[in-house]
């Protein structure tokens, strides 16, 4: 099994509603990220789990509320969005976080199809 | 940090036509990675690639990784309408995987 999925496909939400976006991969990755895209961008990275703990916090802001119940699964809580934050949302894994330098299949990440936010 | 420019950064081709795209960097990197995403879907890994001067075919794509370590070129032979899309360069920077701005492809059947 080589995919990683992702509930709901899409969302409308208001400012004061709170959701959640899930996340499930079945390859036995130990890490996990969280992906913010804009139309026509490349993915911006919002979080970074290795072996179920937070190891990077790109400065996001509190609105969004990560979390990694197990090794295969992954969750991004929302609560008073504004619209802005509006974008189609990445969940993707890897093997591991590469730290020194290891080549051959650590940086290969793989990424669900995305949920599809909007924010009223 | 590390920066890779990919160009071009759209194109409009004929069906049948061989595809060229490229990303350089300032930086050395130790793997360089194409991804394809269609409208509305996540991106999908095509080719990932670990040795300088390494080439690397999957179907009709080619990829190479530049002797430099500075660069690469991912080649689609052949296009057709389901090549539409956005291709994406990426390489490693830390733990974190460092995009190109992307190169849009239109393909006219």
């Amino acid at each position: 099994d080589t995919e990683v999925t992702q509930t709901p496909k899409h969302l409308v939400m208001g400012m004061t509603n709170k959701k959640s976006l899930k996340c499930e991969q079945h390859m036995g990755h130990r890490a996990m990220y969280w992906y913010k895209q804009k139309a026509k961008k490349p993915p911006e990275l919002m979080f970074v789990y290795s072996y179920e703990k937070l190891s990077i916090n790109e400065s996001v802001p509190s609105r969004f509320s990560p979390e990694c119940p197990n090794s295969s699964l992954l969750n991004l809580h929302l609560h008073a969005l504004q619209p802005e934050d509006s974008a189609l949302y990445l969940c993707a894994s890897s093997q591991a976080i590469n730290s020194g330098g290891a080549v051959g299949g650590y940086n290969e990440q793989f990424f669900g199809p995305g949920t599809r936010l909007t924010v009223l | 940090g590390q920066q890779l420019n990919q160009s071009p950064q759209s194109m409009f081709i004929q069906e049948g036509e061989d595809v060229s795209m490229n990303c350089t960097s300032s930086s050395i990197f130790n793997t360089w990675l194409w991804y394809k995403q269609d409208p509305g879907e996540g991106p999908v890994l095509l080719i990932a690639l670990y040795k300088a001067g390494e080439l690397t075919s999957n179907g009709r794509l080619t990829a190479q990784f530049g002797i430099t370590r500075k660069d690469s070129f991912l080649n689609i032979s052949a296009s057709i309408p389901s090549d539409v899309g956005i291709y994406f360069c990426a390489g490693p920077s830390g733990n974190k995987l460092v995009f190109g701005a992307g190169t849009i492809l239109r393909v006219k059947s």
